[in-house]
């Protein structure tokens, strides 16, 4: 079980094709993050959103386009993606840390993407 | 940039064995938490570690948090087909909320 709730669970697009992956958590944290996993990887950040705004871009590249609507849920835009851009889409939460501190991330089970 | 390895890459044991995974950072670190994560599911939050040559246990789970902070270890005792999965440590960068895995190390235990 999950307190991080990902849709859709699997999805297959075309390369000219325009989906979202949507992630929503409940548990009134204030930071939220994409992940992606390829196969036998760990998982890579992409994105942190604190209190809503932006806070880390890994130089991810413009076909994805994240979006927080508000503090409980967090959207990932695809648009004209590649077919190495298949992997597993994870999205975590968690209590912002403050200065020293490290909080535990609660993530979903992520949104296996294919790419055609 | 931050990097963290973890040996071995894979490991599998009899049921019953025990396990160690390592973690080395190149860098100091200012504390460091270690994941599960099974077959086909997501990353779950096992334990932090904050102080140096802290010893922290769960049931038959040992971590322990190396003196000069740059390593840890994740040790399981006497191994059971439900401790299958892939073992990461992650660090998180001071100052930020960012969170970088280890390389991870993928555990297979036999009946």
């Amino acid at each position: 079980d999950t307190e991080v709730t990902q849709t859709p669970k699997h999805l297959v697009m075309g390369m000219t094709n325009k989906k979202s992956l949507k992630c929503e958590q409940h548990m009134g944290h204030r930071a939220m993050y994409w992940y992606k996993q390829k196969a036998k990887k760990p998982p890579e950040l992409m994105f942190v959103y604190s209190y809503e705004k932006l806070s880390i871009n890994e130089s991810v590249p413009s076909r994805f386009s994240p979006e927080c609507p508000n503090s409980s849920l967090l959207n990932l835009h695809l648009h004209a993606l590649q077919p190495e851009d298949s992997a597993l889409y994870l999205c975590a939460s968690s209590h912002l840390g403050g200065t020293g501190s490290n909080q535990p991330q609660h993530f979903g089970d992520g949104t296996r993407l294919s790419i055609l | 940039g931050q990097q963290v390895m973890q040996i071995p890459q894979y490991q599998h044991v009899q049921e019953g064995e025990d396990f160690t995974t390592y973690c080395n950072s190149s860098t100091t670190l200012s504390n460091i938490q270690w994941y599960k994560q099974r077959p086909g599911g997501h990353p779950v939050f096992l334990i932090q570690l904050v102080k140096s040559g802290e010893v922290k246990k769960q049931k038959r789970l040992t971590f322990q948090f190396g003196e000069a902070k740059k390593n840890s270890s994740l040790h399981i005792t006497a191994t059971q087909t439900t401790d299958v999965g892939t073992y990461f440590c992650a660090v998180l960068i001071i100052n930020t909320d960012k969170l970088i895995f280890g390389t991870g190390t993928r555990l297979q235990v036999f009946p």
